[in-house]
């Protein structure tokens, strides 16, 4: 109940094309769900996040659409550029406890 | 924004020998720490969470005789490895909670360690 499933596991993407990457989760406890990015060699950056009381977030090129009786969130990245390049994670934690991650989905954007 | 402050990013040590590692909260105060444990290709896998001047609380299978963690005060985490072997190469990274709770997860850059 404490897993988030991440698909895909990798994802290739033309240059200024749609990237989308999927979670799913279990635990309706969950309140909050962050999306974020990791070069190789660093830690994880905070991409954008959302709360369950609203169905889309967006920051720019980054949207989170959010399905609460589906329990999936995804993350879109529009005109994915190659600097977009990067392993992405998902996560959801609830009432201030522990992160919960997806696998991670390797994004490669080619030019 | 909240930085936090992470080192060193890369350190190499002979096996039987001990590293520590720092993780500092540069602009807030981190009421809460977490280590992970990162492998190539791979998510994230917490260590532990600690909370300032308590013991740390570690996860399911992890030493905690091995992998020392010290939080002991509002913008400091240490993580000390001792008698490190080559298994325990690897990506470590620590992330610092402050006030802001569920909104305020930072993770520091990470310290790639090389057991030789």
């Amino acid at each position: 109940q404490q897993q988030v499933k991440q698909s895909p596991q990798s994802l290739i993407v033309q240059k200024g094309g749609i990237s989308i990457i999927n979670c799913a989760y279990e635990n309706t406890a969950f309140d909050y769900f962050p999306w974020y990015q990791q070069f190789p060699g660093k830690g994880p950056a905070l991409l954008i996040a959302i709360r369950p009381d609203v169905s889309e977030k967006k920051e720019g090129r980054f949207t989170i659409s959010f399905n609460k009786s589906a329990k999936q969130f995804s993350l879109h990245i529009m005109d994915s550029q190659p600097g977009d390049s990067a392993t992405y994670f998902c996560a959801a934690t609830g009432y201030g406890n522990k992160l919960v991650f997806g696998a991670g989905t390797i994004l490669r954007v080619k030019s | 924004g909240a930085v936090v402050s992470q080192h060193p990013s890369r350190v190499i040590c002979k096996s039987g020998t001990s590293v520590k590692i720092e993780c500092r909260s540069l602009d807030f105060q981190a009421t809460t720490m977490f280590w992970y444990r990162q492998f190539p290709k791979q998510s994230l896998m917490l260590m532990a969470t600690s909370n300032e001047g308590s013991k740390a609380t570690y996860e399911q299978g992890v030493e905690k005789d091995k992998f020392l963690i010290n939080h002991a005060s509002l913008t400091l985490s240490t993580l000390t490895v001792t008698s490190a072997h080559p298994e325990d190469s690897s990506f470590y990274i620590c992330s610092a909670r402050g006030e802001l709770g569920n909104s305020g997860y930072t993770f520091g850059s990470g310290t790639r360690l090389t057991v030789v």
